[in-house]
């Protein structure tokens, strides 16, 4: 079982669309969980960190549950630009290394 | 904020050279990189931490003789691949952690022939 999963996708959405993705991750000692945004061809970039208590910036919410070890980002009001692939990312307390799951591919249709 | 530069973007070589892939944290010190490598439509896996002043850790089922890390100061840390075959063809990554938290380079996509 890989340690943190995702759907692949590709999720297809039009234009205004809201959307939202889930991440689940097997390690209970997981302390830290972000979302980065992957172009295709690019490195990754910092979308936002998650937190336990769910967070919000602009049309992007994250949100934590512990208990079931899943994270999910919803995206409101999608824009062409938010076309990427989203990487759901942990890592556990003490340790550096970022763990990263496969990706969602979105793609936002005119 | 903090930029991590990766050096070079593309790279083709031919099978059995060894070519070197540079990353450098411009405005912060980096005691600590992570070399990534992904595959097409894969997510990125970590290769190796290196460590600057000590060896390098690598993850299980990487061959750290075929990998070799150099972390030899506090903004540069180099990933040669030696003796390239095609298979080694991929995107590797690197990334420093700054103080709000993972900065990654531009990537290097690398072509072996």
């Amino acid at each position: 079982r890989k340690e943190v999963e995702q759907d692949p996708g590709p999720f297809n959405v039009p234009e205004g669309a809201t959307v939202a993705f889930n991440c689940t991750y097997s390690n209970s000692a997981s302390q830290s969980f972000f979302w980065y945004r992957q172009d295709c061809r690019k490195e990754p970039k910092l979308l936002m960190s998650v937190y336990s208590s769910g967070n919000e910036d602009g049309r992007f919410t994250a949100q934590l549950n512990r208990a079931s070890q899943y994270i999910s980002l919803l995206i409101r009001d999608s824009k062409l630009s938010d076309s990427a692939t989203y990487l759901c990312v942990v890592n556990s307390r003490g340790a550096q290394k970022l763990v990263f799951g496969q990706g969602t591919r979105l793609t936002i249709n005119p | 904020g903090a930029v991590v530069s990766q050096h070079p973007s593309r790279v083709i070589c031919k099978s059995g050279t060894s070519v070197k892939i540079e990353c450098r944290s411009l405005d912060f010190q980096a005691t600590t990189m992570f070399w990534y490598r992904q595959f097409p439509k894969q997510s990125l896996m970590l290769m190796a931490t290196s460590n600057e002043g000590s060896k390098a850790t690598y993850e299980q089922g990487v061959e750290k003789d075929k990998f070799l890390i150099n972390h030899a100061s506090l903004t540069l840390s180099t990933l040669t691949v030696t003796s390239a075959h095609p298979e080694d063809s991929s995107f590797y990554i690197c990334s420093a952690r700054d103080e709000v938290g993972y900065t990654f380079g531009s990537g290097t996509r690398l072509t072996v022939v």
